[in-house]
C-alpha cells in the first residue's frame, strides 16, 4: 500500500520556525521527484516546492523563496520542509506528493494527509 | 508569473455532462493535469499530461488541452463526482494550479 504521512504542523508565531517531515512507504522513494503543496483554510491548491530524486535540485514557489528549504532522506524514506520567518499567511494544510516528472512538467498522482500549520500570535 | 484561470464554479444536473476549463497562456504548449477534492479530504488525481486516466478513474472522466484552454469533461455526471476540481501546468520549474471550480451535481 502507498502511503505518505506527515507531521510536524502546529501553531507557531509569526517569525518562528517549523519543520515538517513525510514519511513515504510503499513506494520507491529514492526514484521519485517529491512536492509540498499548502492549502490555506477554505482556499485553493498552492505548489511550494519540489525535489529531485538525490536532492541535488529543488525549486520553489516565489512566496517562500529563501524562507523554506526542502530536503530528503532516501535512507529514511522521509521529505522534509524546513520553515523559517513564518508568516501569517503561511497558515494551511501542507501535503506532501509523488511527483511524475518530465523535462517540462509534473502530475501528482499520491498524496498525504496533509498537515495543519497555523502561525499566529 | 503564469496564471491559470478557472470558473469558480460549475453545476450540472445528474447524468449530464460536465465541462470545467482551465485558461492561460498558450496553455496548450504545456501539460495540464487535474485533481479532484472532497471536502476534507486530500486531493486526487483524475487526469494527467492532458488526457490520461490513471488506474481507478472512472472513463466518464476525460481531458483535453488546445490553444490557450484545457478541459476537464464528465460524462454521465454522478453525485458523488461533486467536488473541487483544480488544474495544473508547469511554467519552467513552477508548479501552478488554477483557484478551482466547485462542481455541484443537482
Amino acid at each position: 500500500e502507498v502511503r505518505l504521512v506527515e507531521s510536524g504542523g502546529g501553531l507557531v508565531q509569526p517569525g518562528g520556525s517549523l519543520r515538517l517531515s513525510c514519511a513515504a512507504s510503499g513506494i520507491p522513494f529514492s526514484s521519485n521527484w517529491m512536492h509540498w503543496v499548502r492549502q490555506a483554510p477554505g482556499k485553493g491548491l498552492v505548489w511550494v516546492s519540489r525535489i529531485n530524486t538525490d536532492g541535488s535540485s529543488a525549486d520553489y514557489a516565489d512566496s517562500v523563496k529563501g524562507r523554506f528549504t526542502i530536503s530528503r532522506d532516501n535512507a529514511k524514506n522521509t521529505l522534509y520542509l524546513q520553515m523559517n520567518s513564518l508568516r501569517a499567511e503561511d497558515t494551511a494544510v501542507y501535503y506532501c506528493a509523488r511527483g511524475h516528472c518530465s523535462s517540462t512538467s509534473c502530475h501528482f498522482d499520491c498524496w498525504g494527509q496533509g498537515t495543519l500549520v497555523t502561525v499566529s500570535s | 508569473s503564469y496564471e491559470l484561470t478557472q470558473p469558480p464554479s460549475v453545476s450540472v444536473s445528474p447524468g449530464q455532462t460536465a465541462s470545467i476549463t482551465c485558461s492561460g497562456d498558450k496553455l496548450g504548449d504545456k501539460y495540464a493535469s487535474w485533481y479532484q477534492q472532497k471536502p476534507g479530504q486530500s486531493p486526487v488525481l483524475v487526469i494527467y499530461q492532458d488526457t490520461k486516466r490513471p488506474s481507478g478513474i472512472p472513463d466518464r472522466f476525460s481531458g483535453s488541452n488546445s490553444g490557450n484552454t484545457a478541459t476537464l469533461t464528465i460524462s454521465g455526471t454522478q453525485a458523488m463526482d461533486e467536488a473541487d476540481y483544480y488544474c495544473l501546468a508547469w511554467d519552467i520549474s513552477a508548479g501552478v494550479f488554477g483557484g478551482g471550480t466547485k462542481l455541484t451535481v443537482l
